[in-house]
């Protein structure tokens, strides 16, 4: 089944503890990107990525890294996540152009 | 750069009413937008969207939207709706030679009462 997994969906972590939260795709995208979700602003932009190791910021990179050494995967990298970080994240990929996002299922992410 | 703009943030309905979520964007190139629906504790589905050609576009579940380029609008219609549509509802835009740079809506709740 063509999917975004990501992993985990849920998680609860402390202030300043680093945090990975995987992404991966089966569908052979190059696009691939993370969001944030919180209410009342819709899905927000952290990361894209053209193609491996092709990233670049979107509109919310602060305090975020990621990575693209393989096409599939797109690791979330929180080095030190701080409470302003508690947020639903989602993982999405595209073929590009005219395609859209396919998103993953989420990761509710909630720091102490 | 581009933006989205939805300005209700809920829409009550009766079931079998019609419905219009309304979605207005902010570009000064051409676009491709999109609407997307977000179920209780799931992810983002594409509903449909307008790339070019007819201003009318069919979605799944019995959706379409309409693009106007002259008021810069992409509004959501459904003429009737079921509880099973209660959901939350995105607006996105991307520029045509940027289409990784997708922008959101702050989202429409739709709540469908019975």
């Amino acid at each position: 089944e063509a999917q975004v997994t990501q992993n985990p969906r849920y998680l609860i972590t402390v202030t300043g503890k680093k945090l990975t939260v995987t992404c991966s795709q089966n569908m052979n995208h190059e696009y691939m990107s993370w969001y944030r979700q919180d209410p009342g602003l819709g899905l927000r932009q952290i990361y894209y990525s053209m193609n491996v190791e092709v990233t670049d910021k979107g509109d919310v990179p602060e305090g975020y890294k990621v990575s693209r050494k393989e096409k599939r995967n797109f690791p979330l990298i929180l080095e030190s996540p701080s409470p302003n970080q508690t947020s639903l994240y989602f993982c999405a990929s595209s073929l590009g152009g005219t395609r859209g996002y396919t998103f993953g299922s989420g990761t509710r992410l909630t720091v102490v | 750069a581009q933006s989205v703009t939805q300005l209700d943030s809920q829409v009550p309905v009766f079931e079998e009413a019609p419905v219009e979520l309304r979605c207005n964007y902010s570009s000064s190139v051409s676009v491709y937008l999109f609407w997307y629906v977000q179920y209780p504790n799931q992810g983002l589905q594409l509903l449909l969207k307008y790339l070019s050609g007819s201003t009318l576009v069919k979605g799944i579940n019995g959706f379409e939207a309409e693009f106007n380029k002259s008021q810069t609008s992409f509004h959501l219609r459904k003429p009737s709706v079921h509880i099973s549509d209660t959901a939350e509802y995105f607006c996105a835009v991307s520029e045509m030679d940027s289409s990784y740079k997708l922008i959101f809506g702050s989202g429409t709740r739709l709540l469908v009462r019975p």
